[in-house]
């Protein structure tokens, strides 16, 4: 089974440049949820789909960052325009179930980095 | 609010065991999980535990207490592979993370 893959490996862009990262979940994992981990710091929650739904978006820094998953499938999150302080590893992760254990598996990440 | 604490640095000797032990105060509990991360990769789940007690899974056990709101993670019979960041969290209605836990393991 292929497991969640994330694209780019790592992303340098200016400040006020757009970034598109994109999440292929395992497949049938309805739930797919985005985190952000900026240097020295906890992973932290951006937000979660229920297939093309948002569930909770509560985490999303702000209007600057759009997160999509059209069909249910893959998901994007686009930063636009950048800033320095959105630098960090942003991890995707999918899981199968919303109750009981709920496993959340990972990828390996997407490395942004803004000069 | 929402905390969760873990010591940032820990080191052992291969062949020992070592504890990594996390503390969380979070307005809502639906278990608590570690992840392993070796550094550029993917966080992989170890454990979970939603009731009190200890859960064992070969070399790697994680005991919870929620009236302490206390876990740590026993990590026995170290390898030179269990050089990695160990993440506590806590789900409420969705995973918080503690910063992390970088174990070095020693020859």
């Amino acid at each position: 089974e292929a497991g969640v893959t994330q694209f780019p490996s790592h992303s340098v862009i200016e400040k006020g440049q757009t970034v598109t990262l994109r999440c292929d979940p395992i497949s049938g994992h309805d739930n797919l949820y985005w985190y952000r981990r900026v240097m020295g710091k906890e992973i932290k929650f951006l937000l979660h789909f229920v297939k093309e739904s948002k569930q909770d978006e509560s985490g999303m820094p702000n209007n600057r960052f759009l997160a999509e998953r059209t069909g249910g499938t893959y998901s994007t999150l686009k930063v636009q325009p950048a800033e320095l302080e959105d630098s960090g590893v942003y991890f995707c992760a999918s899981s199968q179930e919303e109750a009981g254990a709920n496993v959340l598996t990972f990828g390996a990440g997407s490395r942004l980095t803004v000069l | 609010g929402q905390n969760i604490d873990q010591p940032t640095e820990m080191t052992a000797t291969e062949g020992a065991i070592v504890q990594i032990n996390c503390t969380y105060q979070t307005s809502g509990f639906n278990g608590l999980f570690w992840y392993q991360q070796h550094a550029g990769e993917a966080p992989t789940f170890l454990s979970y535990n939603v009731l009190d007690g200890l859960e064992e899974k070969g070399r790697f056990s994680s005991f919870l207490s929620r009236s302490k709101g206390y876990s740590y993670l026993l990590l026995k019979e170290l390898q030179m592979k269990d050089s990695a960041s160990y993440l506590c969290a806590v789900r409420e209605d969705k995973l918080i993370f503690g910063a992390g836990t970088r174990l070095a393991v020693h020859p």
